[in-house]
């Protein structure tokens, strides 16, 4: 079973920037295992922020992007607004099924 | 535009069979441009992708809830359905009905959710 691990919470001050990750048990994160993040807020659906690695939604912000940073997918929030503070997920592929992490809270103090 | 809509009991006695259907507008159940995808997401927690099924049949699933899903389509109704057997309260949760596209593997469109509760 695959095991995703994200940072359970991360602070940052408004107009800075930081970076979260999706690291799996299985080793290196690839592009091939299509790193997705979603932004999820109370009583609301998950919704997709970047697919396949560094890809956006239509709706996503330009200070929201997608990498890969080492054997970890990582998403990079720039000039953070109060609105970014909230729950991030990950999710990876891994040969025909998917796996989400446990999520980072956000806190923009 | 795409919408989805689950329906089912909002409460399963454990040992029990939970059984949801998502209802599909916009769109043809038997496009073949989208998976379509079963997600929970218990109270508290992060989600957890269930599996999914594809217009031919074709069906993916979680390796840890395999032995006990079923998806499943009807396309003279337009909807899909799941079936997880043996619910315990671990499968209390919020189930959402979601969207995934075949090209970019995106999850794309979100039913609102519905809370189903395993308690007896």
């Amino acid at each position: 079973q695959i095991v995703v691990t994200q940072e359970p919470s991360l602070t940052v001050s408004p107009g800075g920037t930081v970076t979260l990750t999706c690291a799996s048990s299985a080793g290196a994160v690839t592009i091939s295992n299509l790193p997705s993040w979603f932004q999820q807020r109370p009583g609301q659906a998950p919704r997709t922020l970047i697919y396949s690695t560094t890809n956006k939604q239509s709706w996503t912000p330009a200070r929201f992007s997608g990498s890969l940073l080492g054997d970890k997918a990582a998403l990079t929030l720039s000039n953070v607004q109060p609105e970014d503070e909230t729950e991030y997920y990950c999710l990876l592929y891994y040969g025909g099924a998917w796996f989400f992490g446990p999520g980072t809270k956000l806190t923009v103090l | 535009q795409l919408q989805l809509q689950e329906s089912g009991p909002g409460l399963v006695k454990p040992s029990e069979t939970l059984s949801l259907t998502c209802a599909v507008s916009g769109d043809s159940i038997g496009s073949s441009s989208h998976y379509w995808t079963w997600i929970r997401q218990p109270p508290g927690r992060g989600p957890e992708w269930i599996g999914n099924i594809y217009y031919s049949g074709s069906t993916y699933y979680n390796p840890s809830l395999k032995s006990r899903v079923t998806i499943s389509v009807d396309t003279s109704k337009n909807h899909f359905s799941l079936r997880l057997t043996s619910v315990t309260a671990a499968d209390t949760a919020v189930y959402y009905c979601v969207t995934q596209a075949v090209t970019t593997k995106r999850l794309d469109f979100w039913g609102q959710g519905i809370l189903v509760s395993v308690s007896s």
